[in-house]
C-alpha cells in the first residue's frame, strides 16, 4: 500500500523569504501526486498535481513542486512568500487509474512578517 | 458550480445522539468520499462510493458509523450512537472518474459532549 510522508509538521518563515515543504512517498507502482492546502476553518483545495509528463508543475500563486521518481519526493516550494499563504499543506498520493487519496499528515506554513 | 455542498456546517451535540452529516456532490461526478479530520490522525477516508454503490469502508470506525448514497446527488453519514471521541471536521469530496481530481467540501464541524 502507498503511504505519504511529510517531514516537518510545521514550517515558520519570514514575509519574502523562500520555503520548502518536504513531501516523500512510498509505492511499488506508478503514483499520481497532489498538494492540496487548507486555509483556516475552509475545506482542502487542490493547489497542484503530477499525473504525468514534465515532472515540474506550477501554481496560479507561485507554487511549484517536482516529481522525483528515483527520491520519491514531491517537494512544494515558492521563491517568496506572502501573508496569505499561512494556511495547511497536505500532499496525497493515488495509484494511476484508482481514485483514493492517502494523504500526508501535513506542514502548517506559518509567515511572519 | 456551487461546490460540493455539506451540511450542517457546525453540529454540537450530546453522547449517545444520532447524528447525521450530508453531503450534495458536483453535478457529474461520479465518486464521491468522506474524510474525517483530527488533530491526533490527520486525514482519514472513511468510505468512498462510485455511481452511488460503496466501494470501499474499511475506514469506517466501527459499526456505529453509517453511510448511504440513495442517488447521484445526495449522500448521508450517519453516527448512532455518538460519542466524544467522534469530534472531528468530516469532509466530503466528489470527482470524476476520469479527473482523478477530489473537490473537497467545506466540511461540517463535529462536536459530542
Amino acid at each position: 500500500a502507498q503511504s505519504v510522508t511529510q517531514l516537518d509538521s510545521q514550517v515558520p518563515v519570514f514575509e519574502e523569504a523562500p520555503v520548502e515543504l518536504r513531501c516523500n512517498y512510498s509505492s511499488s507502482v506508478s503514483v499520481y501526486l497532489f498538494w492540496y492546502v487548507q486555509y483556516p476553518n475552509q475545506g482542502l483545495q487542490l493547489l497542484l498535481k503530477y499525473l504525468s509528463g514534465s515532472t515540474l508543475v506550477e501554481s496560479i500563486n507561485g507554487f511549484e513542486a517536482e516529481f522525483n521518481k528515483s527520491q520519491t519526493s514531491f517537494h512544494l516550494r515558492k521563491p517568496s512568500v506572502h501573508i496569505s499563504d499561512t494556511a495547511e499543506y497536505f500532499c496525497a498520493v493515488t495509484l494511476q487509474g484508482a481514485q483514493k487519496l492517502v494523504f500526508g499528515q501535513g506542514t502548517r506554513l506559518t509567515i511572519n512578517p | 458550480d456551487a461546490g460540493v455542498i455539506q451540511s450542517p456546517r457546525h453540529e454540537v451535540t450530546e453522547m449517545g445522539q444520532e447524528v447525521t452529516l450530508r453531503c450534495k456532490p458536483i453535478s457529474g461526478h461520479d465518486y464521491l468520499f468522506w474524510y474525517r479530520q483530527t488533530m491526533m490522525r490527520g486525514l482519514e477516508l472513511l468510505i468512498y462510493f462510485n455511481n452511488n454503490v460503496p466501494i470501499d469502508d474499511s475506514g469506517m470506525p466501527e459499526d456505529r458509523f453509517s453511510a448511504k448514497m440513495p442517488n447521484a446527488s445526495f449522500s448521508t453519514l450517519k453516527i448512532q450512537p455518538s460519542e466524544p471521541r467522534d469530534s472531528a471536521v468530516y469532509f466530503c469530496a466528489s470527482s470524476l472518474s476520469a479527473g482523478v481530481i477530489s473537490v473537497f467540501g467545506p466540511g461540517t464541524r463535529l462536536t459530542v459532549l
